[in-house]
């Protein structure tokens, strides 16, 4: 089945700066890359995804970027807000057999 | 649209008790997934069902874990008997379908002692 490394697992970066989180994974008929966020005592929500036919997306502060060859892809969060403080998962799946989620990243902002 | 519903929001019980967690997931979508997650093993995928049937059940534990789903509106998920190393936030989320977004439900908070 479907392996997902994700690191750092403890990220902190200054407010304003940017903070960057990488996954890799094992099965290469991956094809749907999702990252979820998830604050303290919520529930995970996305907040982007990509497709393999696809090699970066962005959306306002927040982009993603895929590189199918080395089986990787990479969540980046540019001039980080306090609000940004959360737990985020990246996760992989071909579309069988459901998401494999990634470790988590504990993403601190400090002020 | 209320989002998924998941009932109880919190259960406390002893071991070797039935537990039985409950989901309504989001009208229209046609894939409803279990997730367990703890400090130690993260989000896991415990099975999911497309348009009522089970696809893949390969991240249920053992056979102590059963899920169901009678209709497109309602999902269980039964462990029978309970044990302490249950204890976990169960998750219930839905989509329209398995590469579509996935919504998740508050989660179960579950402890057996």
């Amino acid at each position: 089945g479907e392996n997902v490394e994700q690191h750092p697992s403890t990220l902190s970066v200054q407010e304003g700066d940017s903070a960057v989180i990488k996954c890799t994974y094992s099965d290469s008929a991956s094809n749907y890359f999702p990252w979820y966020k998830q604050e303290l005592g919520k529930r995970p929500q996305l907040i982007i995804d990509i497709r393999s036919n696809v090699g970066e997306k962005k959306d306002q502060r927040i982009a993603v970027t895929l590189n199918k060859t080395a089986k990787h892809f990479s969540l980046h969060i540019t001039e980080t807000q306090p609000e940004d403080s959360a737990v985020y998962f990246c996760a992989a799946s071909n579309g069988a057999d459901g998401l494999t989620f990634g470790k988590g990243t504990h993403l601190i902002i400090q002020p | 649209d209320a989002g998924v519903i998941q009932s109880p929001r919190h259960e406390v019980t002893e071991m070797g008790q039935e537990v039985t967690l409950r989901c309504k997931p989001i009208s229209g979508h046609n894939s409803l997934f279990w997730y367990r997650q703890t400090m130690m093993r993260g989000l896991e995928l415990l099975i999911y069902f497309n348009n009522n049937v089970p696809i893949d059940d390969s991240g249920m534990p053992e056979d102590r874990f059963s899920a169901k789903m009678p209709n497109a509106s309602f999902s269980t998920l039964k462990i029978q008997p309970s044990e302490p190393r249950d204890s976990a936030v169960y998750f219930c989320a839905s989509s329209l379908g398995t590469w579509d977004e996935q919504y998740f439900g508050p989660g179960t908070r579950l402890t057996v002692t």
